[in-house]
């Protein structure tokens, strides 16, 4: 069936970097933007990140631009966020999700598959 | 650009219906149809409910509709069941390549 198994997640020290991994199966990849979102404790969700199907393109939310990086392998199906000079406030649960329209005009449309999510916790 | 606007808390006996109202501007909400609704269960990964402002994905219940007038979305759960009982966000594109979420709707089933 049509799932992302995510991975990666864990408690880090604050200042080092982080790679989380989603894992496609049940559906091309390859013909699908992709996005990273994450949820703080006790607070709402936040949009961080969203790739091309190509990989050709990344757009970010501007409390990441920077430090986040997202990248995939359509060859493995994977998509990734790399999280650089980890801070306090990237503790969260953070999600991959599916958008559902495969042509970059609709991206932004709607999330119609997510991960179970990995939870990051910063330490100081 | 700040969170899209929705009320906290909404709340209603089994089978009667709520109504959450989404927010933003003119800029988001306003010039796209790209409204989506989510629904967030505890320690699960959320669950598109409605995209482009009023469809269902295949296997939602039509007990869940939507609709658009201006720069606010509104979000209607009719028939309220226990299992409703969730956190409901909505979000819209932006109009510059980024996604804004709501902050979120705890609804209670009573």
């Amino acid at each position: 069936q049509v799932q992302l198994v995510q991975s990666g997640g864990g408690v880090v020290q604050s200042g080092k970097s982080l790679r989380l991994s989603c894992a496609a199966s049940g559906f091309v990849f390859s013909n699908y933007g992709m996005h990273w979102v994450r949820q703080a404790p006790g607070r709402g969700l936040e949009w961080l990140a969203l790739i091309w199907f190509d990989g050709n393109v990344q757009h970010y939310a501007d409390s990441v631009k920077g430090r986040f990086t997202v990248s995939r392998d359509n060859s493995k199906s994977t998509l990734f966020l790399h999280i650089a000079s980890l801070r306090g406030d990237d503790s969260a649960t953070y999600y991959c999700g599916r958008d559902m329209w495969g042509t970059p005009h609709s991206y932004f449309y709607g999330l119609d598959v997510w991960g179970q999510g990995t939870t990051v916790t910063v330490s100081s | 650009q700040s969170a899209l606007t929705q009320p906290p808390s909404a709340s209603g006996s089994p089978g009667q219906s709520v109504t959450i109202s989404c927010t933003g501007t003119r800029s988001d909400i306003g010039d796209h149809n790209s409204v989506s609704w989510y629904q967030c269960h505890p320690g699960k990964a959320p669950k598109l409910v409605i995209y482009e402002v009023s469809k269902r994905p295949s296997g939602v219940p039509d007990r869940f509709s939507a609709s658009k007038s201006g720069n606010t979305a509104s979000l209607t759960v009719s028939g309220l069941q226990p299992e409703d009982e969730a956190d409901y966000y909505c979000s819209s594109y932006t109009g510059s390549n980024s996604l804004i979420f709501g902050g979120g709707t705890r609804v209670t089933v009573l």
